[in-house]
């Protein structure tokens, strides 16, 4: 069974210039998740989608970044501008309904300079 | 506020040397702890979920026991091969048909030597 996919997998870029990523979950899987972690950190939630619609993003910094899942499928995850902060490690996660196991993808790795 | 802190930080051991890590929590109602491990450059793996206190799961090397507020994960005898992060997360009882987010701790780095 394929994993949990994200690209790109590196990315620098400068201050105040934005940036994407994308997600594909594991074929099947209802939740998908966009964390944010930042090194010598654990994993921080910015948003909770379940199919297309958005369950938590108390934590999403409303200002700069955006997420949608269009189709209830594959998601992508928007920084604009970006700040020097953001640097940090951009994991993308899935988990089947009624399941509460969540997997996660290798990660996007974000350096702001 | 959910909250999750493990200790310690960073640990080194011998080949063959156990030695146990400590995840301490605070949650509103407690779904599920779950240990992930994780590599350098990778995302965290799953490797157990435990439920109610008294439980026990184990994997290979590794055995995860959960008591009201902490959980442990108890290494036998670890190998190179062991060395990574480990971290621990709890997951709150939430509403409707999803499940709560994850709060995570901030890790612990183990590093096991030949």
């Amino acid at each position: 069974e394929a994993g949990v996919a994200q690209s790109p997998r590196y990315k620098i870029i400068e201050k105040r210039q934005s940036v994407a990523f994308w997600c594909n979950p594991i074929s099947g899987h209802a939740t998908l998740y966009w964390y944010q972690q930042i090194l010598g950190q654990g994993p921080k939630l910015l948003i909770q989608f379940q199919n297309n619609g958005v369950v938590d993003d108390s934590q999403l910094p409303k200002d700069r970044f955006s997420a949608e899942r269009l189709k209830g499928v594959d998601s992508t995850l928007k920084i604009q501008p970006a700040k020097l902060e953001d640097s940090a490690v951009y994991l993308c996660a899935s988990s089947p309904q009624g399941v509460n196991t969540i997997y996660f993808g290798e990660g996007s790795w974000l350096t702001v300079v | 506020e959910d909250q999750v802190t493990q200790s310690p930080e960073a640990l080194r051991l011998q080949e063959g040397e156990s030695s146990s890590l400590n995840c301490s929590y605070t949650v509103s109602g407690l779904r599920g702890l779950f240990w992930y491990r994780q590599d350098p450059g990778k995302g965290p793996e799953f490797l157990f979920t435990l439920y109610s206190a008294g439980e026990e799961k184990e994997k290979e090397r590794l055995k995860a026991t959960l008591t009201k507020k902490e959980s442990f994960l108890h290494i036998t005898a670890p190998k190179p091969e062991d060395s990574a992060t480990y971290l621990c997360a709890v997951q709150a009882v939430a509403g409707g048909t999803s499940y709560g987010k994850l709060t995570f701790g901030q890790g612990t780095i183990l590093t096991v030597h030949p």
